[in-house]
């Protein structure tokens, strides 16, 4: 999607390795997400940041770990892969009143064995 | 907790029917309610819905909020293979998080 991007796509990682996910935005929109999005469960989110420095947990937080040193980047670490990670991640970002719903990056299929 | 349902959870239409989506939610600070389609990958913008009784229309797909009931509804008139696709409603709270239903999966046949 245009002005949002997401890396790697794909990865296969192994149990016990970390994992980090990149979101990169070109907007300057304050908000930015983690989801997660699991076959019956919808879309759960993991964690978001209302600002540079400034973030907080979501309902599926465990394991999860996230940074943002810059307005433009949210990244999200697996600290120690498990295999209940094994998920697509989806990360979003919305303006200060998300008047426009917020835009989600294209996703990342995360595999772990 | 916060909590979105969504049903039917999936539901399967002929081009031209009419489908009603349904959306329910128990939240806390409400701000907004929104509504997804997703398609084979990221989910996309349709509506945002804050206040009640207010009819948000684009084509062929409506929606409209009760505040009172706590729920939404999406309508798709004349309905076409093309939307064919997951539908997400998801609710916003003032605490900037967000409480996503499970989709209801529409399936369009011609």
């Amino acid at each position: 999607d245009a002005g949002i991007t997401q890396s790697p796509r794909h990865k296969v990682t192994e149990t016990g390795t970390p994992v980090t996910l990149r979101c990169h935005q070109t907007e300057n929109h304050r908000y930015m997400y983690w989801y997660r999005q699991d076959p019956g469960h919808g879309l759960r989110l993991i964690h978001y940041s209302y600002g540079v420095k400034d973030t907080d947990k979501g309902e599926v937080s465990d394991g999860y770990s996230v940074s943002r040193s810059k307005t433009e980047d949210f990244l999200l670490t697996l600290e120690s892969a498990t295999s209940s990670q094994t998920s697509v991640y989806f990360c979003a970002i919305s303006d200060l009143n998300g008047n426009y719903g917020y835009t989600f990056g294209s996703g990342t299929r995360l595999t772990v064995v | 907790e916060d909590k979105v349902v969504q049903s039917p959870l999936s539901l399967v239409v002929h081009e031209g029917d009419t489908v009603t989506l349904n959306c329910s939610y128990e939240v806390t600070n409400f701000r907004s309610l929104l509504w997804y389609k997703q398609e084979k990958k990221a989910p996309t913008f349709l509506f945002m819905l804050t206040s009640s009784g207010i009819e948000k229309k684009s084509g062929r797909l409506s929606s409209i909020l009760d505040k009172k009931e706590l729920f939404s509804i999406l309508n798709i008139t004349a309905t076409q293979t093309g939307d064919s696709a997951v539908y997400l409603c998801a609710v916003y709270t003032n605490a900037g998080k967000s409480t996503f239903g499970d989709g209801t999966t529409l399936t369009v046949k011609p």
